[in-house]
């Protein structure tokens, strides 16, 4: 089956500053691409996706590459802002609701 | 609107009981998925659930069951629970089975004890 490697596990940064995480698949045949947001006692929220069609999306601060060949994509986070700590995941789907997820990135924005 | 609700938020079992967890989806949604959280395994896939039959099966042993009923809402069933068990338990459901418009509930936590 599919397996996605994530990094960091952790990730510290000052308000203002950039956030990236990373994220590799096995699986070529993968097509969709989420990223989720998950804040304590909270579900992950889907904040922003990609499909294997296109090789970057942006949504306000948040922004997603996708590189098919090297099969890794990675969440770039602008201006962060402490409202930005959570642990951030990402998955890989092959067009189904069986997604699977990366370990996960706590990221924590200093004020 | 209303969004994915799990109930309960919280449950204590003791080790060989067994439990049932339930999910409502989103109003018009009929896909349900259910993921196991832990901290050592991360999220991972149980089953899935489209028109009161399930689509997709993780690798979980069969202790592990669930269905789905004719309005959507779906259950989980774990019977002879182990301490291993103890993890957040996520549904998510979306309009169809393949639509990426899938939202999350904030889970059941269960500890097996």
């Amino acid at each position: 089956g599919e397996n996605v490697e994530q990094h960091p596990s952790t990730l510290s940064v000052q308000e203002g500053d950039s956030a990236v995480i990373k994220c590799t698949y096995s699986d070529s045949a993968s097509n969709y691409f989420p990223w989720y947001k998950q804040e304590l006692g909270k579900g992950p929220q889907l904040i922003i996706d990609i499909r294997s069609n296109v090789g970057e999306k942006k949504d306000q601060r948040i922004a997603v590459t996708l590189n098919k060949t090297a099969k890794h994509f990675s969440l770039h986070i602008t201006e962060t802002q402490p409202e930005d700590s959570a642990v951030y995941f990402c998955a890989a789907s092959i067009g189904s609701n069986q997604f699977y997820f990366g370990t996960g990135t706590s990221l924590t924005v200093i004020p | 609107k209303a969004g994915v609700t799990q109930t309960p938020r919280y449950l204590i079992k003791t080790r060989g009981q067994q439990v049932t967890l339930s999910c409502s989806p989103i109003s018009g949604h009929r896909s349900v998925s259910w993921y196991q959280q832990t901290p050592g395994q991360g999220l991972q896939f149980l089953f899935e659930y489209f028109s009161e039959t399930q689509r997709n099966k993780g690798n979980f042993p069969g202790r592990f069951s669930g269905r789905q009923f004719s309005n959507s809402r779906s259950e989980m069933n774990v019977s002879t629970l182990e301490l291993g068990d103890s993890a957040l338990y996520l549904c998510a459901s979306s309009l169809v089975p393949n639509d990426y418009g899938y939202t999350f509930g904030s889970g059941t936590r269960l500890t097996v004890v």
